[in-house]
């Protein structure tokens, strides 16, 4: 099966700066990759996808990169705010709803 | 448009005992899949249903279960409940295909 492997699990930047997690997926049949952001006491929420269709996909602050050969995809935050602090997962479908997440990247904006 | 509900929003139980969960999907949407999240192991897949049928299943024991009813909504059942089945379980509504959406979830704590 899918294995996403999501790096760091921690990451700490002042307001302002830029954030990248990274992610690894290993199935080369899976062709969509979201990215969600979970606040405390509440459910994930999708932010960002890519399909394997195409290599980078940007949404204001937010940008996502797909490197289908090396089997990478990353989240690129511009200009963090506190308000972006929460938990990022990464995650890999290969088919419908059978989608696979990374651990989690905890992101810390320091005002 | 409503979001997607879970109830109960928490829940404690007892080892042995067994807890069903519920699900309402958004309007419209005929797919719900189950997570189960913990701090060691993240976002793991149950399983995923499909007007009325499961079309996918995660790597769980059969003491875990659900079914989906003729209005989408959905319910997890859990029985002869372990201590290694405190969680955080996630519904995750879809029209058909992978973007999902997440309701809230369902805090459950087995003593």
């Amino acid at each position: 099966g899918e294995n996403v492997e999501q790096h760091p699990s921690t990451l700490s930047v002042q307001e302002g700066d830029s954030a990248v997690i990274k992610c690894t997926y290993s199935d080369s049949a899976s062709n969509y990759f979201p990215w969600y952001k979970q606040e405390l006491g509440k459910g994930p929420q999708l932010i960002i996808d890519i399909r394997s269709n195409v290599g980078e996909k940007k949404d204001q602050r937010i940008a996502v990169t797909l490197n289908k050969t090396a089997k990478h995809f990353s989240l690129h935050i511009t200009e963090t705010q506190p308000e972006d602090s929460a938990v990022y997962f990464c995650a890999a479908s290969p088919s419908y709803q059978k989608v696979t997440f990374g651990i989690g990247t905890k992101l810390q904006v320091i005002p | 448009k409503a979001g997607v509900t879970q109830t109960p929003r928490y829940l404690i139980k007892t080892r042995g005992q067994q807890v069903t969960l519920s699900c309402s999907p958004i309007s419209g949407h005929r797919s719900v899949s189950w997570y189960q999240q913990t701090p060691g192991q993240g976002l793991q897949f149950l399983f995923e249903y499909f007007s009325e049928t499961q079309r996918n299943k995660g790597n769980f024991p059969g003491r875990f279960s659900g079914r989906q009813f003729s209005n989408s909504r959905s319910e997890m059942n859990v029985s002869t409940l372990e201590l290694g089945d405190s969680a955080l379980y996630l519904c995750a509504s879809s029209w058909s295909g992978n973007e999902q959406f997440f309701g809230p979830g369902t805090r459950l704590t087995v003593l």
